[in-house]
């Protein structure tokens, strides 16, 4: 079946903008993360959703950064003011159902964010 | 607090050599752990995971991995390393009760194995 689809791959956009990046999970997967990957820094986690509630948003490194997911299914990651040091590749991961540590996380393709 | 560590960031190996990488966690009770993949260009994937019973953990594509409980360890291990091996590696870890669900990585490692 389908895996987890980010759009879009690839944002420019200048410092000062807004931007929002879009995640479609796996049919089915009740849980949703986001993980920002800087080079050789590894993955960071920002959020994660369980449905369509955030109990954890502990990772999200300013009041710039929120998200929303809706209908238990595809989640958006907004970025206002955008600045340099929010360049990165941001990550969606879905997982089949949270509480059940052993779930392996399916991850998408990423959408790598350039900031001018 | 879960947290992971993974000592060797950047590893370069020839052909037909064998591979460890080290992963060590930081939490008392159970855990869970993973390891990912990332090939040059392609998102992460699993390529194994232990939750439960035998330690030795066999994966995708001919690696493994050891879970040492006295040693808080879960290195990844390769007996004959491919060039198409080249990739990142990132080691994962769950943690309950009193930890979290949400799995924490490490760092990465980055792996270039060349022909």
């Amino acid at each position: 079946g389908a895996g987890v689809s980010q759009s879009p791959s690839n944002k420019v956009t200048e410092k000062g903008k807004d931007v929002e990046l879009r995640c479609d999970p796996i049919s089915g997967h009740t849980a949703l993360y986001w993980y920002r990957q800087s080079l050789g820094q590894g993955l960071e986690f920002l959020i994660y959703f369980q449905g369509n509630s955030a109990p954890d948003k502990s990772g999200l490194p300013s009041d710039r950064f929120s998200a929303e997911r809706t209908g238990g299914s595809v989640s958006t990651l907004t970025i206002q003011r955008t600045q340099q040091e929010d360049s990165a590749v941001y990550l969606c991961a879905s997982k089949y159902r949270e509480g059940r540590m052993y779930n392996e996380q399916f991850f998408g393709p990423g959408t790598r964010l350039t900031v001018l | 607090a879960q947290s992971v560590s993974q000592h060797n960031h950047h590893v370069i190996l020839s052909e037909a050599a064998s591979l460890e990488l080290g992963c060590n966690y930081s939490y008392g009770g159970t855990v869970n752990l993973f390891w990912y993949v990332q090939y040059p260009g392609q998102h992460l994937q699993l390529l194994l995971k232990y939750f439960s019973g035998d330690p030795l953990v066999k994966g995708i594509k001919g690696f493994e991995a050891e879970f040492i409980k006295s040693k808080f360890s879960f290195n990844l291990r390769k007996p004959s390393v491919q060039w198409s091996d080249t990739a990142e590696y990132f080691c994962a870890v769950n943690a309950a009760p009193g930890g979290s669900y949400i799995p924490t990585f490490g760092r990465g490692t980055s792996l270039i194995v060349h022909p």
